[in-house]
């Protein structure tokens, strides 16, 4: 089952407009939550996190939203640069559990 | 800082033979390693988690005599491939988190490797 989901596998955006990605969870016991920028052939690489006591985190053009009721998290940027398309990862950590669930991941085009 | 360095970035070899794939943490200490494996378009799995000096604790349906993890210091954990098959085929990722835990580094603690492709003809 998975307990990560980003329902959307691809999006594209124009360049300067805003990029929303959307992930759900299931499991409640999330309390950590990650987003990740992965190209191929290569390892992810940290965007941004927030913790289930946040509801918001920003750092420069990122932003990441959580809704704890709704279980759902996105993650904002403004404005979209070329350089930001790639595949990007949701993942959750459970309360006292070191491991990470990843999401299906989103494939990001920025259009020039 | 927070450095993973893995190796090999590919690697091709003969169905049956074994494959070694290193990680290690350059510039901290990685009480924790995590071992993941991901096939195209798909999600990230974790395969294992393994801690220095102690055995790795593999997930539900990972066959821990065919993916033999030693995480014999506190910056190196090898994945081992044995008796590799064309279903092996895919790419495998490390994960190390630093000692402290305690998301000092920018990483909030989990830096990854660069990934390794395995193909297995």
């Amino acid at each position: 089952d998975q307990q990560v989901k980003q329902n959307s596998p691809s999006l594209s955006v124009q360049e300067g407009r805003i990029s929303i990605l959307n992930c759900d969870y299931t499991n409640s016991m999330f309390d950590y939550f990650l987003w990740y920028k992965k190209y191929p052939a290569e390892g992810p690489t940290f965007l941004i996190s927030i913790s289930s006591i946040k509801d918001k985190n920003e750092d420069g053009r990122f932003t990441v939203f959580l809704n704890k009721s709704a279980k759902h998290l996105s993650l904002h940027i403004v404005p979209s640069q070329p350089g930001d398309s790639a595949v990007y990862f949701c993942a959750a950590r459970g309360f006292g559990n070191e491991k990470l669930t990843f999401g299906t991941g989103t494939r990001l085009t920025i259009i020039p | 800082g927070a450095v993973v360095s893995q190796h090999p970035s590919w690697v091709i070899c003969k169905s049956g033979t074994s494959v070694k794939i290193e990680c290690r943490s350059l510039d901290f200490q990685a009480t924790t390693m995590f071992w993941y494996r991901q096939f195209p378009k798909q999600s990230l799995m974790l395969m294992a988690t393994s801690n220095e000096g102690s055995k790795a604790t593999y997930e539900q349906g990972v066959e821990k005599d065919k993916f033999l993890i030693n995480h014999a210091s506190l910056t190196l954990s090898t994945l081992t491939v044995t008796s590799a098959h064309p279903e092996d085929s895919s790419f495998y990722i490390c994960s190390a988190r630093d000692s402290t835990g305690q998301g000092l580094s920018p990483t909030y603690g989990y830096t990854f490797g660069s990934g390794t492709r395995l193909t297995v003809v």
